[in-house]
């Protein structure tokens, strides 16, 4: 079954660029889209299909997907933004959602 | 657009669950319209569990299928999930997510139901 690999943690100064990333084999031959969580609330989609915005998103949240990595960019972090974030992508060949295992993103 | 769980908060072991998704603000008879349910067990990840289409296609996880049933009311704007069975280790928040296909995503979430399976 295809695997989503996240980082557990990741922590950013107020202001600074996060990077939150999620591995999977051959990753970029798919529509990778990204969740925020914030505790004791529901799963918020913040980036679809690599590097497409919700309405009332922010521009500070942008994705990219290449090769075996997609990456989730958080500029000018916010204190806000402190959750944890969830990749996940469609695997075409089991016909089954997939979800990563989560990055807790901390704001020092 | 709206999704809320219902359901109950408690299940013993062995017996069955039965969780409803009511929904508002689209339709499931609408072209490309899908409906998942999701849950996360406390302090874990999300996990994907079963989706159902317009076209009443059904899709389940791997290793919850022997054990998970997806159907749909379109008359009552419901999606109900069925899941036999039941051990401790299913103690999760379960949530039902909308997508509009899987380039899309699932955009809007319902706030979840808390389930704790005990004797």
């Amino acid at each position: 079954s295809y695997v989503l690999t996240q980082p557990p943690s990741v922590s950013v100064a107020p202001g600074q660029t996060a990077w939150v990333t999620c591995g999977g084999n051959n990753i970029g031959s798919k529509s990778v889209h990204w969740y925020q969580q914030r505790p004791g609330q529901a799963p918020v989609l913040v980036v679809y299909d690599d590097n497409d915005r919700p309405s009332g998103i922010p521009e500070r949240f942008s994705g990219s997907n290449s090769g075996n990595t997609a990456t989730l960019t958080i500029r000018r972090v916010e204190a806000g933004d402190e959750a944890d974030y969830y990749c996940q992508v469609w695997d075409g060949s089991s016909d089954r959602w997939v979800f990563g295992g989560g990055t807790k993103l901390t704001v020092l | 657009v709206t999704l809320k769980e219902s359901g109950p908060a408690l299940v013993k072991p062995t017996q069955t669950l039965t969780l409803t998704c009511t929904f508002s603000g689209f339709s499931l008879t609408t072209t490309g319209m899908r409906v998942n349910w999701i849950r996360q067990p406390p302090g874990k990840a999300l996990e994907w569990l079963a989706r159902i289409d317009w076209d009443d296609d059904k899709f389940y996880s791997t290793s919850l299928k022997t054990r998970v049933t997806i159907s749909k009311d379109t008359s009552k704007n419901q999606v109900v999930l069925t899941m036999i069975n039941m051990d401790p280790v299913d103690t999760a928040t379960y949530h039902c997510a909308r997508e509009g296909g899987s380039a899309y995503g699932m955009d809007v979430w319902g706030q979840g139901t808390t389930v704790t399976v005990s004797s």
